[in-house]
């Protein structure tokens, strides 16, 4: 069955540090977003990004964040000097069509130190 | 702003018991609505899903919801549980924007978290 992977599973950085998300959603969906959570607190929207393009995005996601589909596979969420409060588990997601389900990738925990 | 909020932190049941997780939402119209399951150190998978129609639905590993707008309510239930749905149990609303039309954007309540005992 296909799914979405991301990676890594695990990622350690140093405030003020870059960062780069992997995820390669479903190969034939159309729609691709990013989610966060931080420990104990709800699943939050970022960003979805469909048509090469940023559709919508929540206000967490400011100048520090971007997204890209550098090519037909993967989507990326970089994060360009990440901050302690950055810590969190992201969920990247697909889907197919406009009203579809999403499908979740199993998450990278990101810890900022 | 829509909302969700699903008023139990943590739930504890006994293996075999009956099962309802309260889900309540905050929007102008009818949303699109989800329940998605996360055990330990997975990604989150979707139980079910109601768009429109039967208020009543089924969905995956025995569980299903009723959606009753009168309460603006998405309860999941199951009436049978098992030990391997322990797991945290989360709620999500996809609001549509002017003409029906959404990017997809879920909005998820806080999470249940059950614990089953045998």
């Amino acid at each position: 069955e296909p799914e979405v992977t991301q990676t890594p599973s695990h990622q350690v950085t140093q405030m003020g540090q870059e960062v780069i998300l992997r995820c390669v959603p479903i190969s034939n969906h159309l729609y691709f977003y990013w989610y966060r959570q931080i420990l104990g607190q709800k699943v939050e929207f970022l960003v979805s990004f469909y048509n090469n393009e940023i559709s919508e995005k929540s206000e967490i996601f400011d100048d520090q964040f971007s997204v890209e589909r550098p090519d037909g596979s993967n989507f990326t969420l970089k994060i360009r000097s990440t901050k302690l409060e950055d810590s969190a588990m992201y969920f990247c997601a697909s889907r197919l069509t406009r009203g579809g389900e999403q499908y979740f990738g199993p998450g990278t925990r990101l810890t900022v130190t | 702003a829509q909302s969700v909020t699903q008023p139990d932190i943590h739930i504890t049941v006994s293996e075999g018991a009956s099962l309802e997780l309260r889900c309540n939402y905050s929007y102008g119209a009818t949303p699109y609505l989800f329940w998605y399951v996360q055990s330990p150190g997975q990604g989150l998978q979707l139980l079910l899903k109601y768009f429109s129609g039967d208020t009543l639905v089924q969905g995956i590993k025995g569980f299903e919801a009723e959606f009753k707008r009168s309460q603006s309510s998405f309860n999941l239930r199951k009436p049978s549980v098992h030990w391997s749905d322990a797991a945290e149990y989360f709620c999500a609303v996809e609001g549509l924007g002017a003409g029906g039309t959404s990017y997809g954007k879920l909005t998820f309540g806080q999470g249940t978290i059950l614990t089953v005992h045998p």
